[in-house]
């Protein structure tokens, strides 16, 4: 079977770094992805890492550890918008759906 | 646009009945799915289609139902049987070749019990 564990809640302030964990077994590994959903809304894909190593993409950027079953969505000079629920996902070689983490749910404040 | 449409954004059910909540996509997307999300949770898969007239059971399948007539409609029905189907159900679609491992959803469908 497969598990991930993120952290429910983080907070900060608007202009911050903030960082959020995500660590997963599985029995197998394609890769990790990162979703983003505001509330009440449908979640949007962010960013997918197969390989170790940090992709960026604008203010948000994903890393990878394969040998730590590790990885980390980074976002930038948070903006208000930005407060919303983020989810890690993982597929692994058996099977066809991806599983989700529960989420982390990002509180930013002025 | 093309996208994932679900509706009705809102749905209440009666003890004993079943309801259904549509999808469709016009992505051409092959693969479609059915989440469930449940507050502070995750999403849980409860059905997935490869291709037409083929469906697989998820992780949360029992009290429910689904069918894949037309490449573009995936339907849930929630039967009697699911105890406890008040959630928020998301619908997605993706390509099962290269892309697999992004998901596009739909708004989602607030379902509840009177």
């Amino acid at each position: 079977g497969q598990s991930l564990e993120q952290p429910s809640e983080v907070t900060a302030v608007e202009g911050a770094i903030v960082q959020i964990n995500c660590t997963y077994q599985t029995s197998g590994f394609y890769g990790l992805s990162w979703y983003q959903q505001h509330d009440g809304g449908a979640p949007t894909f962010l960013s997918y890492n197969a390989l170790d190593g940090l992709e960026e993409t604008g203010r948000f950027s994903s890393f990878l550890s394969r040998s730590d079953s590790y990885g980390y969505l980074l976002l930038q000079e948070l903006q208000m918008k930005d407060s919303a629920s983020y989810f890690c996902a993982v597929r692994d070689r058996g099977y066809s759906t991806l599983t989700f983490g529960k989420g982390t749910m990002l509180l930013v404040s002025p | 646009d093309g996208g994932i449409t679900q509706s009705p954004k809102y749905l209440f059910r009666k003890e004993g009945q079943n309801v259904t909540l549509s999808c469709e996509q016009n992505l051409n997307h092959d693969a479609m799915y059915w989440y469930r999300q449940d507050p502070g949770q995750g999403l849980r898969l409860i059905y997935y289609s490869q291709i037409v007239n083929d469906f697989q059971k998820g992780d949360i399948a029992e009290g429910y139902s689904v069918s894949r007539e037309k490449k573009e409609s995936f339907p849930l029905t929630v039967t009697s049987a699911q105890k406890n189907p008040t959630a928020f159900y998301l619908c997605a679609s993706s390509i099962v070749a290269a892309s697999r491992e992004k998901l596009f959803f739909g708004s989602g469908t607030q379902l509840s019990v009177l």
